[in-house]
Formats: C-alpha cells, sequence, structure tokens
C-alpha cells in the first residue's frame, strides 16, 4: 500500500501559486518526502525532496510540518505547462534499511492539477 | 546525455509471443527500475536493480524477468505475453549517494499491446 494520501485532483488559475497537500502520517524518522510529476503520458519527472526542512529550488518549494506527518508542494506561479498528475512518496534514506536491495520508489496515484487560463 | 533510453517506443504483440524491453542510461547510475503504468493508475513497481548483477521483485514481478546486463543496461523480459501486460512501461534510474538512492530519471516510456 502506498504510504501517502493525496486529492484525486485540484484546479488552480493560471499566475497562481499551486498548494498541492499530502498526508504520510506514518512516516518514519529515515524517510524522505520526494515529489514527482507525470505530463500527460511522459515519464514522471523529479521535482523536489526533503526530509525535515522546507526546500526550494527552481521549480518548486516544499514545506514540511514539524511533525512530518504532511506536506506540500508549491508551485509559486502555475503555467498551463503544469497540469500534470503529481505524486508525493516517501522513500526510505539509506539502502541498509530497507534490505539494500528492495526497491523503495513506491508511486500512488497522485493529485491530477489543472491550471486553467 | 541521452539520460534513460528505452526501446522500442510501441510494441505490438500476439498472446504467447514474447519480447525483451530495453532500457539504457548513460549517467553512470547505480540503480534501476521497471514499472508499468495502466490507463488512470500511478506507476507500480515490476522490479528494481541496485547494481550491476543483482535484481529484487518489486509489486507486480509475475510475468516478467529482468536481466542486469551490466551498470548501463537493464532488460525487461515478457516470456508469454498476456493481454493483462498491456500497458505502458517506464524504465528509471537514480544514482546512489553514500548509501542512499536520490531522485530517479524516467525514460518515456514503451507502449505494449498485448492482442
Amino acid at each position: 500500500d502506498a504510504k501517502t494520501t493525496q486529492p484525486t485532483s485540484m484546479d488552480c488559475a493560471e499566475g497562481r501559486a499551486a498548494n498541492l497537500p499530502c498526508n504520510h502520517s506514518t512516516i518514519s524518522g529515515n524517510e524522505y518526502v520526494y515529489w514527482y510529476r507525470q505530463i500527460h503520458s511522459q515519464g514522471p519527472q523529479y521535482i523536489i525532496h526533503g526530509l525535515k526542512n522546507n526546500e526550494t529550488n527552481e521549480m518548486a518549494s516544499l514545506i514540511i510540518t514539524e511533525d512530518r506527518k504532511s506536506s506540500t508542494l508549491i508551485l509559486p506561479h502555475a503555467t498551463l505547462r503544469d497540469t500534470a498528475v503529481y505524486y508525493c512518496i516517501v522513500r526510505v534514506a539509506s539502502l541498509f534499511d530497507y534490505g539494500g536491495s528492495q526497491g523503495n520508489l513506491i508511486f500512488g496515484k497522485g493529485t491530477k492539477l489543472s491550471v486553467k487560463p | 546525455n541521452a539520460g534513460v533510453t528505452q526501446t522500442p517506443k510501441f510494441q505490438v504483440l500476439k498472446t504467447g509471443q514474447s519480447m525483451t524491453l530495453q532500457c539504457a542510461q548513460d549517467m553512470n547510475h547505480n540503480s534501476m527500475y521497471w514499472y508499468r503504468q495502466d490507463p488512470g493508475m500511478g506507476l507500480r513497481l515490476i522490479y528494481y536493480s541496485a547494481s550491476e548483477g543483482t535484481t529484487d521483485k518489486g509489486e507486480v514481478p509475475n510475468g516478467y524477468n529482468v536481466s542486469r546486463l551490466n551498470k548501463r543496461e537493464f532488460s525487461l523480459r515478457l516470456e508469454s505475453a498476456a493481454p493483462s501486460q498491456t500497458s505502458v512501461y517506464f524504465c528509471a534510474s537514480s544514482r546512489r549517494d553514500r548509501d542512499r538512492d536520490t531522485e530517479a530519471f524516467f525514460g518515456q516510456g514503451t507502449r505494449l499491446t498485448v492482442v
């Protein structure tokens, strides 16, 4: 089972900030929060990740609550090209924490973000 | 850099036929993955390889075999294709940073139809 819960869909007006929530109430201390997006039927694209602190890069910001049980991905000025399915994933930090070999990049169903003109 | 390259991009198979999906990455990544994505669904992990010569089953390995030929290449084989294997297949790779896998990079997918 996916370890995260996301809304099925969201709308956002073009030029406004898009705030995508994710609940991960069972997250462990050694798990990172990763965000990916998938535009139409292309391969997923990495956006950002974090452990405890808030993170920002050229694409987005990631806000993680102090208890780490939820996070929000922020696209500061959404464009039509940001219309995509956004996936929130929790992932163990160390290979040794999951036996060193088991794949640990598990996707849920994500949030379909529609940016409207 | 080409990143992650998958071949073929499209394929139609008859039930019972076999085929191999090829994946190669030029980023010197240690870990490689195979996923499938069915319509309206998220990605499901088929197999994973942490390094050359090692492979492990993911969520949905039945009906598939994999081979990590070398560090660059990770192939997925369908020995006897079934209509239930109609899907889009994605290959991915990620770098090892000390003992942690970093963000994964994905190929553009192989669209497979089994009739």
